[in-house]
């Protein structure tokens, strides 16, 4: 399969903990991108990757929330301290260039109790 | 602040009955709309209309774009109880990579 895979693809924590999530895009695709999407919502930006840079940062994305993409590659996102409004599915999504269509993950759900 | 608006939020129908979805928008320096289909997990690609008025075809689904009037349709012909998914509307700006996604619309079809 070489789509957008994410792991974990469930994550259960208790408010205060750190979690990490993973990203691995299309192998091509040098532009990779963050969404969270909340029930009976339409999947929200939250930042942008092109290559190994971090180009843009929706204001969604608290000082709590870090994402990184090292070798260009996959990328992390970290949720410090999780609060349960944090609860919601993260989605990954990649493309070959600026503007074209975006392919999703399977996303990472997360439950803060 | 650019949005996007889907209608209706959620539909029932029965098999082989035809549905039309609307996303209506207002993207500062539009480029194009695209439609997914979600399911239990993430959306899935179906079209990026990025000219007024050309239909994009793809089985039972189609899909136009007006962007005189701003809105796209996704009409789906002879459903299926596969068919039941949300349906995702997103608009992109010119030289941007930030899709504005709708709500959704929660299409349930019956057997």
């Amino acid at each position: 399969d070489t789509g957008v895979s994410q792991d974990p693809r469930h994550k259960i924590t208790k408010r205060g903990q750190n979690v990490t999530f993973r990203c691995d895009p299309i192998s091509e695709h040098n532009r990779l991108y963050w969404y969270r999407q909340t029930l009976g919502q339409g999947p929200e930006f939250l930042t942008y990757f092109q290559n190994e840079a971090q180009l843009e940062k929706s204001r969604l994305l608290s000082d709590r929330f870090s994402a990184e993409r090292p070798k260009g590659s996959f990328s992390t996102l970290e949720i410090q301290r999780t609060e349960q409004g944090d609860s919601a599915m993260y989605l990954c999504a990649s493309s070959l260039a600026l503007g074209d269509t975006q392919y999703f993950g399977p996303g990472t759900r997360l439950t803060v109790l | 602040e650019d949005k996007v608006v889907q209608s209706p939020l959620s539909l029932v129908v029965h098999e082989g009955d035809t549905v039309t979805l609307n996303c209506s928008y207002e993207v500062t320096n539009f480029r194009s709309l695209l439609w997914y289909k979600q399911e239990k997990k993430a959306p899935t690609f179906l079209f990026m209309l990025t000219s007024s008025g050309i239909e994009k075809k793809s089985g039972r689904l189609s899909s136009i774009l007006d962007k005189k009037e701003l809105f796209s349709i996704l009409n789906i012909t002879a459903t299926q109880t596969g068919d039941s998914a949300i349906y995702l509307c997103a608009g992109i700006a010119s030289g941007t990579y930030k899709y504005i996604f709708g709500t959704g619309t929660r299409l349930k079809v019956l057997a």
